[in-house]
């Protein structure tokens, strides 16, 4: 199957500080990539719908300016937290998809901790 | 909006015993259905999917079913082994929004020895 790749995949920082968090597909190219968050023992949440060349669409209760997505071209997309703090901590994960209505394709997770 | 309910949330059995997975879904347009098994702290990974055109599909140890009518779906997995112990999400495309996929909240599946 396709490759997603996604890094870092464990990240530590202090409160108020800024991480930005890869999606890369490595061997096709998405139009569309998600972002989800995923707490412990819970299913993924899913935060926006990034896609290439234009804004992405954040869900409901998800606050744009705090995570800031930038899907620059087909292979990669970026998610930065900014400002971030302690509840901010969670698992982040990203999909891609080489089409609408197929198999999502996951990378391996990012774990933030905001200490 | 689509809505994905799933059933049980937490399942135990037997070593060699099979297990099943229920999801019902209310958007009657979805036609992509996915499983997902995720091991601790990894990324979910498509087990099976099938199509609102079938209404059955099977791999080996693992199988599911759609039933269109009454918008439910459900993975079977036949002869449990260890290394069937994670948890299962199953998902649904929503045709309102471009077909993206739906989550269940996932079954955590226990294999005992």
């Amino acid at each position: 199957g396709a490759v997603v790749s996604q890094h870092p995949s464990r990240v530590i920082c202090k409160s108020g500080t800024s991480v930005k968090i890869e999606c890369r597909s490595l061997d096709f190219q998405a139009t569309t990539m998600f972002w989800y968050r995923q707490f412990p023992k819970q299913s993924l949440m899913l935060m926006a719908t990034s896609n290439e060349g234009s804004k992405a669409t954040y869900e409901q209760g998800v606050e744009k300016d705090k995570f800031l997505i930038n899907h620059a071209s087909l292979t990669l997309s970026t998610l930065t937290v900014t400002s971030a703090h302690p509840e901010d901590s969670s698992f982040y994960i990203c999909s891609a998809t080489q089409s609408m209505n197929t198999e999502a394709f996951f990378g391996q997770g990012t774990r933030l901790t905001v200490v | 909006g689509e809505n994905v309910e799933q059933h049980p949330s937490t399942l135990s059995v037997q070593e060699g015993d099979s297990a099943v997975i229920k999801c019902t879904y209310s958007d009657s347009a979805s036609n992509y259905f996915p499983w997902y098994k995720q091991e601790l702290g990894k990324r979910p990974q498509l087990i099976i999917d099938i199509r609102s055109n079938v209404g059955e599909k099977k791999d080996q140890r693992i199988a599911v079913t759609l039933n269109k009518t009454a918008k439910h779906f459900s993975l079977h997995i036949t002869e449990t082994q260890p290394e069937d112990s994670a948890v299962y999400f199953c998902a649904a495309s929503w045709r309102d929004s471009n077909y993206q996929l739906i989550w269940g909240a996932g079954t955590k599946l226990i294999i005992k020895p």
